[in-house]
């Protein structure tokens, strides 16, 4: 079966401060995909980042890097010099080659910056 | 417009009413989700369709019935509405089963009373 965690129900920074949001995920499967989603205030769910599990190298975009580490099934997401407007709640995901569940959130970790 | 459409967004009703939620996408994607979003229990997937006419149960499918006669339609339907349905309701769409990301819609906000 395959399964997210995320430990950090709430987490509450400093503008400008750097957060990392931790992800722990279990599968049997060699084959998955790891992904990475935000939902702001107003509810949408918005699509961040997909990882397969054969790519390992950390990605970076703009103020968001992701850490992808198989030896500790985690895909970590860090937020460089955190803003208001990303205060949101950010869940990470799992998908697999087999199984009959096609993506399994984590219970998501809602992140405050304040100003 | 393209993408993803959720109708009602918001709906109220009473314990043992049916409810319909409709999820329309106009990209041709062959699966389709529909999950419920909880405080305390995040994203939790009730049914998903592979194609047309083709269903199959996620983690919560009690209470919930699905259908998909059409590709770009797959509506979700509380037959008899209970106050644990309550709940905000997403429907997602992608092309393959585990390789793409989901595409949501805007969520629809149940209450039953």
């Amino acid at each position: 079966a395959q399964k997210v965690t995320q430990a950090q129900t709430e987490i509450s920074v400093v503008e400008k401060e750097d957060v990392t949001l931790d992800c722990v995920y279990e599968t049997r499967d060699t084959t998955y995909y790891l992904f990475w989603y935000k939902q702001p205030p107003s509810g949408e769910l918005v699509f961040l980042i997909r990882r397969n599990s054969f790519d390992e190298q950390n990605e970076i975009s703009g103020r968001y890097s992701w850490n992808f580490q198989k030896s500790t099934s985690s895909f970590n997401f860090t937020i460089t010099a955190s803003q208001v407007v990303d205060s949101a709640v950010y869940f990470c995901a799992l998908s697999a080659d087999s199984g009959n569940t096609p993506l399994v959130f984590g219970k998501g970790t809602r992140l405050s910056v304040i100003a | 417009d393209a993408g993803i459409t959720q109708s009602p967004r918001y709906k109220i009703t009473e314990t043992g009413r049916q409810v319909t939620l409709m999820c329309h996408q106009t990209w041709s994607h062959s699966y389709m989700f529909w999950y419920r979003q909880d405080l305390g229990h995040g994203l939790r997937l009730i049914y998903y369709s592979a194609a047309a006419d083709i269903t199959d149960k996620g983690e919560v499918p009690d209470g919930y019935v699905v259908s998909r006669s059409k590709t770009e339609n797959f509506p979700l339907t509380l037959e008899s509405a209970t106050r644990s349905q309550t709940s905000v309701y997403f429907c997602a769409s992608r092309r393959g089963v585990n390789t793409g990301e989901l595409f949501f819609g805007e969520g629809s906000r149940l209450t039953v009373l």
